[in-house]
């Protein structure tokens, strides 16, 4: 498989939930993005992993934690998620952070009950 | 604050129309100007992008006009197709920052 996957592709969870998103690249790339993406606003980052090294966490609430394992897998652990939390989550890959060009994946379509 | 202004929010086009969307910017800084299309249950792909040393890019049917001195620019959709139907971003960053401000999209549709 090639490029950026996610997984799962679609996620229903209550507030008292907890659960993960999954990303991998299959890029060779050194750096790894979470986005969210909501309807009508541009997308907004979350967090940046550089050598699985996060070197950016744009003001997200503790309810979100990131993980990064290694370069080619980043996970996003999602616990007691509001409402408005609900959202296209996108993993994003560069080949190291000071470049331009990120390769995304198909996001997972989350919705908070 | 959003550093990325585009409009419109969408548009509609015949086949063979030219759909234009624009996209305005304030940070001075700001040096690579990066165009992304989503279709619907896809992540973004990047599309074609300019620096500020050129007035105009094409790639095929799609072409960047840029303008320094207004602060804007643009992407024109040269003999639409109803397969170039899809969300299109506009985006921003400074001096090779990983950090994209992206424009809020804009949906355009092609009829056939």
């Amino acid at each position: 498989e090639t490029g950026v996957t996610q997984t799962p592709r679609h996620l229903v969870m209550g507030m008292t939930n907890k659960k993960s998103l999954k990303c991998e690249q299959h890029l060779g790339h050194n750096a790894m993005y979470w986005y969210k993406q909501s309807a009508k606003k541009p997308l907004e980052l979350m967090f940046v992993y550089n050598f699985k090294e996060q070197t950016e966490n744009n003001s997200v609430p503790s309810r979100f934690s990131p993980e990064c394992p290694n370069s080619s897998h980043l996970f996003l652990h999602l616990h007691t998620l509001q409402p408005e939390d609900s959202a296209l989550y996108l993993c994003a890959s560069s080949q190291d952070w000071g470049r331009d060009e990120q390769y995304f994946g198909p996001g997972t379509r989350l919705t908070v009950t | 604050q959003q550093q990325v202004k585009q409009s419109p929010q969408s548009l509609i086009v015949q086949k063979g129309g030219i759909p234009i969307i624009n996209c305005a910017y304030e940070n001075t800084a700001f040096d690579y100007f990066p165009w992304y299309q989503q279709f619907p249950g896809k992540g973004p792909a990047l599309l074609i992008a300019i620096r500020p040393d050129v007035s105009e890019k094409k790639e095929g049917r799609f072409t960047i006009s840029f303008n320094k001195s207004a602060k804007q620019f643009s992407l024109h959709i040269m003999d639409s197709q109803p397969g170039d139907s899809a969300t299109y971003f506009c985006a921003a960053s400074a001096g090779g920052d990983y950090k994209l401000s992206f424009g809020a999209g804009t949906t355009v549709t092609v009829r056939a």
